[in-house]
């Protein structure tokens, strides 16, 4: 079963930030945090992880909170092209299943 | 290009005739898997593969055998297809063991009659 937790569905309007929350609250210590997301039907695409720092990518940015029980993916401008379904995952490093979980499914509107 | 490829990308057959879906990666990556996608069910994994001749069962292997002779290539094969195995299908690859993250292919949609 997946270990996060994540709102169905967000709505944001083009041009600005898209905050996606995800909850994990059941983490281990050596577990890291991924974030992938699936843009209609296509192969899910990989967007950014982190341990316990904020990340940042030319994609997105992860802000991981200090106890390590929620984080939240954030695309600072996001563009139509943004609309998806996205999963967050945690994942021990050398375990290579992904479990997905259901994900946000996105909806980026003029 | 870096990327993971799957053939076909669309097959409507019956059931009972064997298919072979193929995936191919052009990273040499150690690790690759499939997974299938069904409605309400999200991606769950079939098969593994940790390298050349290493495979492994995932969550729902039943109906499926793989097989990894050469690093790139990691085909899906199904015996004896039935309705129920009718799901859109991933391969996917990754560099090996540590944090390394998964590329996927874009997808088989199989239909089985």
């Amino acid at each position: 079963d997946a270990k996060t937790t994540q709102p169905p569905s967000m709505d944001c309007a083009e041009g600005r930030a898209a905050n996606l929350p995800c909850n994990h609250s059941t983490i281990s210590g050596n577990e890291y945090v991924y974030w992938y997301r699936q843009i209609h039907s296509q192969g899910p695409q990989y967007i950014i992880h982190g341990l316990k720092n904020n990340e940042t990518n030319e994609m997105a940015s992860l802000i991981i909170t200090e106890d390590r029980k929620s984080s939240t993916l954030i695309l600072p401008h996001a563009t139509l092209r943004d609309t998806a379904v996205y999963y967050c995952i945690v994942r021990v490093p050398g375990f290579q299943k992904l479990v997905f979980g259901t994900g946000t499914r996105l909806l980026v509107s003029p | 290009e870096a990327q993971v490829t799957q053939n076909p990308r669309y097959l409507i057959t019956v059931t009972g005739k064997k298919l072979t879906v193929t995936c191919s990666q052009n990273m040499n990556h150690e690790y690759m898997s499939w997974y299938r996608q069904d409605p309400g069910l999200g991606l769950r994994q079939i098969y593994y593969s940790m390298n050349v001749e290493v495979t492994d069962k995932g969550d729902v292997p039943e109906g499926y055998k793989v097989s990894r002779k050469e690093k790139r290539n990691f085909p899906l094969i199904l015996e004896s297809p039935s309705p129920n195995q009718t799901s859109l299908y991933f391969c996917a690859s990754s560099g090996g063991v540590g944090v390394y993250e998964q590329y996927f292919g874009p997808g088989t949609r199989l239909t089985v009659t």
